[in-house]
């Protein structure tokens, strides 16, 4: 089945810890991006890739770190988690970086919780 | 950069009524407008999208419009159903070549859609 898979679903730890939340997607796609969706503010983008090597910063990268090693995998790294970055994040990926030819498809998102 | 803003931000209809939520955007040279459902527990959903050359398309009970002259779009949904409450999120995106964002989106914040037995 194709998909964008998130891990984990659910995750709360403590300001300061290093945390990595994994995406993959087995649909060979050449896009991918995180946002994080909070109440009342919708969903903003906070890295996206256009292809293997090839990272940039969305809206809200501050605090994020990400890397696209491969064409399937694209975590996005925390490394010194703090409270405002409370939020469910979900990665998402397309066929192109075109939007026109090809819409994004959203894993099941990551509830991540920092005390 | 691009501004979308969405409206209402909760909704509720009885069964059967149809259900209207509007979306702006700010930057004309937006061109793509897709509409994702978001289901509890759930990512976003692409349920259907209509292109700057379009002034309207349909898909069975759900259609969207857009009026590029006033830089607003909706989405409509008729006949509804128990299985349609869901978070509605529309979106908008310019063109990547210009934005060199690649495939950006910029969503608005979202109608919490209730239908009532």
């Amino acid at each position: 089945e194709a998909q964008v898979t998130q891990n984990p679903r659910y995750l709360i730890t403590v300001t300061g810890k290093k945390l990595t939340v994994t995406c993959s997607q087995n649909m060979n796609h050449e896009y991918m991006s995180w946002y994080r969706q909070d109440p009342g503010l919708g969903l903003r983008q906070i890295y996206y890739s256009m292809n293997v090597e090839v990272t940039d910063k969305g809206d809200v990268p501050e605090g994020y770190k990400v890397s696209r090693k491969e064409k399937r995998n694209f975590p996005l790294i925390l490394e010194s988690p703090s409270p405002n970055q409370t939020s469910l994040y979900f990665c998402a990926s397309s066929l192109s970086w075109t939007a026109f030819n090809s819409p994004l498809h959203f894993g099941n998102g990551t509830r991540l919780t920092v005390t | 950069g691009e501004n979308v803003e969405q409206h209402p931000s909760t909704l509720s209809v009885q069964e059967g009524d149809s259900a209207v939520i509007k979306c702006t955007y700010s930057d004309s040279a937006s061109n793509y407008f897709p509409w994702y459902k978001q289901e509890l527990g759930k990512g976003p959903q692409l349920i259907i999208d209509i292109r700057s050359n379009v002034g309207e398309k349909k898909d069975q009970r759900i259609a969207v419009t857009l009026n590029k002259t006033a830089k607003h779009f909706s989405l409509h949904i008729t006949e509804t159903q128990p299985e349609d409450s869901a978070v509605y999120f529309c979106a908008a995106s310019g063109s990547p070549f210009l934005t060199g964002g690649g495939n950006k989106l910029t969503f608005g914040t979202g109608t919490q859609l209730k239908v009532e037995l």
